[in-house]
């Protein structure tokens, strides 16, 4: 039973499309959250977001948007995709109190042809 | 941020012992260090932390000395399926993941 879970593994699309990835955890954390690993493998945070607050990485692009249905799910969706957005993104969780102790997807691998 | 500083790779044969040295100079009173190991393919994994002295727990050992301005990961008898990246991040404890860092990681190759 995964306890961190994305969909899909791989996305292959076009530049300019609009894409979403799934994220679901089941380990009942309060925060979660979406990095980027891009191609020299630098692991980069995007969002945090639990029921409270969203802390979006200044750098990222307003093409990047989490949304929240619940608390177990964090999905992120990309809007006008641009080739430097091709890299694998992970989704993660955490528990209030030790957000060191983070707990990852399996990754999503995302090309922008 | 605390900086964190790592071998880009490192290389061991089955069966012997891994020690991977991080170095984090300015790193705070209330930092904790934490380590992950990353798979090919797959999110990284969580394996140890600690504040000073030594930590161990089923997986490895943390070593980290009074002035805490480095820490080594020590792997015992390492096999083929701990060829992984490992990444060293410093924190302060609780104030989450977006003041931890991961660096470039050490790459670490079993050879049989």
């Amino acid at each position: 039973d995964t306890a961190v879970s994305q969909t899909p593994k791989y996305l292959v699309t076009q530049m300019g499309n609009d894409k979403s990835i799934k994220c679901e955890q089941n380990l009942g954390h309060d925060t979660m959250y979406w990095y980027k690993q891009d191609s020299k493998k630098f692991l980069k945070i995007m969002f945090s977001y639990n029921n409270k607050e969203l802390i979006i990485n200044e750098t990222v692009p307003n093409r990047f948007s989490p949304k929240s249905p619940d608390k177990a799910h964090l999905n992120l969706h990309i809007n006008s995709l641009e080739l430097g957005d091709s890299a694998v993104y992970f989704c993660a969780s955490s528990q209030v109190g030790l957000q060191e102790k983070l707990f990852f997807g399996s990754g999503t691998q995302l090309s922008v042809l | 941020l605390a900086k964190t500083t790592q071998p880009i790779s490192m290389d061991s044969y089955e069966g012997q012992e891994v020690n991977i040295t991080c170095s984090h100079n300015n790193i705070a009173t209330n930092d904790y260090i934490t380590w992950y190991q990353q798979f090919p393919s797959q999110g990284p994994r969580f394996i140890i932390q600690g504040y000073k002295t030594k930590v161990t727990n089923e997986v490895a050992s943390l070593f980290i000395p009074a002035d805490r301005k480095s820490s080594t990961l020590s792997l015992p008898r390492v096999s083929l399926s701990d060829t992984a990246v490992y990444y060293c991040l410093v924190g302060e404890r609780g104030t989450g993941a977006n003041n931890l860092f991961f660096g470039t990681g050490t790459r670490l190759t079993v050879i049989p």
